[in-house]
C-alpha cells in the first residue's frame, strides 16, 4: 500500500466552481500535511500546509486535515484558469522525509 | 521569500556523457537539501539528501556512484548524472528546508528536465 494515494484525475471545471483535490494517507503518524502547487515543467511551490486535524484557510484556498480518516482536502473556492496546474499532498512526521500524493491535474476553463 | 535557484532548467545530452545540476539557495543558508526525481503523472521521488560537508544519504534502489551528489558549502548542492542513458531522462528537483524551525518549510527549485538521446 503507497503512504499517500491521491487520484490523478485529470480534473476539469468551468470558471467560478469549487473545487476539490484529495488525499488518504495509511500512516497515522504523519502530523504535517502540506499542499503544493506545480506548474507545468516548474518546480513546486507550497501553497497551504496545516499541523493536526483541523482546517486552515488562505483567501480562496481551504485546507482540512482530518486524521481519524486519514483524509485531507483542499478546496478552491472561485476557481480561475490561473489556478490550472497541478496540485500535489505531502505529507511527514519529523520533516525529515516527505511522502507525497501523485498531484492531481487541474484545468479551470475560462 | 526564500528562492531555490536551479540551473540548468533543461538539458539534452548524449547517452554516456555526464550532467550536472546545480541547486543555490539565494537568500538561506540550507544545511541540508534534497534531491528527487519525478516522471510524468508520478509522485516526486526522493533520491538522495545532500549534507554540507558530508557524504550524500541515498535511498534504496538509488546508485550513488551513478547519481553524484556534493554538497559543499552551505548554499550550494550539486546532482551530477554520470554515463547518462535514456531511462535517465526524467524532471529532477531539488529542495531546502529555508525555515530550521518549521517542519513544512521547504522551498524547491524550478526543476531541471534531462533529456538523453
Amino acid at each position: 500500500q503507497k503512504e499517500v494515494e491521491q487520484d490523478p484525475g485529470p480534473l476539469s471545471v468551468p470558471e467560478g466552481a469549487i473545487v476539490s483535490l484529495n488525499c488518504t494517507y495509511s500512516n497515522s503518524a504523519f502530523q504535517y500535511f502540506m499542499w503544493y502547487r506545480q506548474y507545468s515543467r516548474k518546480g513546486p511551490e507550497l501553497l497551504m500546509y496545516t499541523y493536526s486535524s483541523g482546517n486552515k484557510e488562505d483567501g480562496r484556498f481551504t485546507a482540512q486535515v482530518d486524521k481519524s480518516s486519514k483524509y485531507i482536502s483542499l478546496f478552491i473556492r472561485d476557481s480561475q484558469p490561473s489556478d490550472s496546474a497541478t496540485y500535489l499532498c505531502a505529507m511527514t512526521n519529523t520533516g525529515n522525509q516527505f511522502y507525497f500524493g501523485t498531484g492531481t491535474s487541474l484545468t479551470v476553463i475560462p | 521569500g526564500a528562492v531555490v535557484s536551479q540551473h540548468p532548467s533543461w538539458v539534452i545530452c548524449k547517452s554516456g556523457t555526464s550532467v550536472k545540476i546545480e541547486c543555490r539557495s539565494l537568500d538561506f543558508q540550507a544545511t541540508t537539501m534534497f534531491w528527487y526525481r519525478q516522471f510524468p503523472k508520478q509522485s516526486l521521488m526522493l533520491m538522495a539528501t545532500s549534507n554540507e560537508g558530508s557524504k550524500a544519504t541515498y535511498e534504496q534502489g538509488v546508485e550513488k556512484d551513478k547519481f553524484l551528489i556534493n554538497h559543499a558549502s552551505l548554499t550550494l548542492s550539486t546532482l551530477t548524472v554520470t554515463s547518462a542513458h535514456p531511462e535517465d531522462s526524467s524532471f529532477y528537483i531539488c529542495s531546502a528546508r529555508d525555515r530550521p524551525a518549521a517542519n513544512y518549510g521547504y522551498t524547491f527549485g524550478s526543476g531541471t528536465r534531462l533529456t538523453v538521446v
